[in-house]
């Protein structure tokens, strides 16, 4: 069975940094592109990152660029996202999800985890 | 602000057929496939529709996508009570070079 497992979230205060971990199963890491999606409270769902399958190519929305970052451990089966200067519109749940194949442009989400919580607040 | 614009809310009756739209520009929807997940709050989000109107393994045919120009649809035919969720829309954004997504519609079976 193919599965993803977030950890890593908490209470973090504004300007600090966490990294998430996601753990995947039941398929070849390092075939599929990853890509961490979040929400924050009451709101919808946002892009934040995605890797390729070889992790050589990585994407950003605007909203984090220059303070997050995507990478992965292929001999692990585990993806990261390393976040720093956290502010409190940080605050969402974090989801981790794979690809249909290498490439993290263009395809859908085709397996999500069930998402961890990160809270920035003092 | 969502790049991609969808109605806040929908709804419909047991039986019924519901249509979700989802609204871009010729950055996204109208050069690239449209995919829609399903949320239920606390769980995580599920493939509903792929390349626009495409159904992954396990999703029944009373759920459809179409795309025509720079917006597409979801639709949801013989309305259940399980159909009561999130849907929203996404697609990838080349002038932004990321994925988009909608800002979600809330379905309600009443």
């Amino acid at each position: 069975e193919v599965q993803l497992v977030e950890s890593g979230g908490g209470l973090v205060q504004p300007g600090g940094s966490l990294r998430l971990s996601c753990a995947a199963s039941g398929f070849t890491f390092s075939t599929y592109a990853m890509t961490w999606v979040r929400q924050a409270p009451g709101k919808g769902l946002e892009w934040v990152s995605a890797v390729s399958g070889s992790g050589g190519n990585t994407y950003f929305a605007d909203s984090v660029k220059g303070r997050f970052t995507i990478s992965r451990d292929n001999s692990k089966s585990t993806l990261y996202l390393q976040m720093n200067s956290l502010r409190a519109e940080d605050t969402a749940i974090y989801y981790c999800a794979k690809g249909p194949n290498w490439n993290p442009m263009y395809y859908a989400l085709d397996v999500w985890g069930q998402g961890t919580t990160v809270t920035v607040s003092s | 602000q969502s790049v991609l614009t969808q109605p806040p809310s929908a709804s419909g009756t047991p039986g019924q057929r519901v249509t979700i739209s989802c609204s871009g520009s010729s950055s996204n929807i109208g050069i690239n496939t449209v995919n829609w997940y399903q949320h239920l709050p606390g769980t995580a989000p599920k493939l509903l529709i792929y390349s626009d109107n495409q159904r992954p393994s396990g999703v029944p045919d009373r759920i459809s996508g179409s795309k025509s120009g720079s917006s597409a649809s979801l639709a949801i035919s013989g309305l259940r009570s399980e159909d009561e969720a999130d849907y929203f829309c996404e697609t990838w954004d080349d002038s932004l070079n990321g994925k988009v997504f909608g800002g979600g519609t809330k379905l309600t079976v009443l």
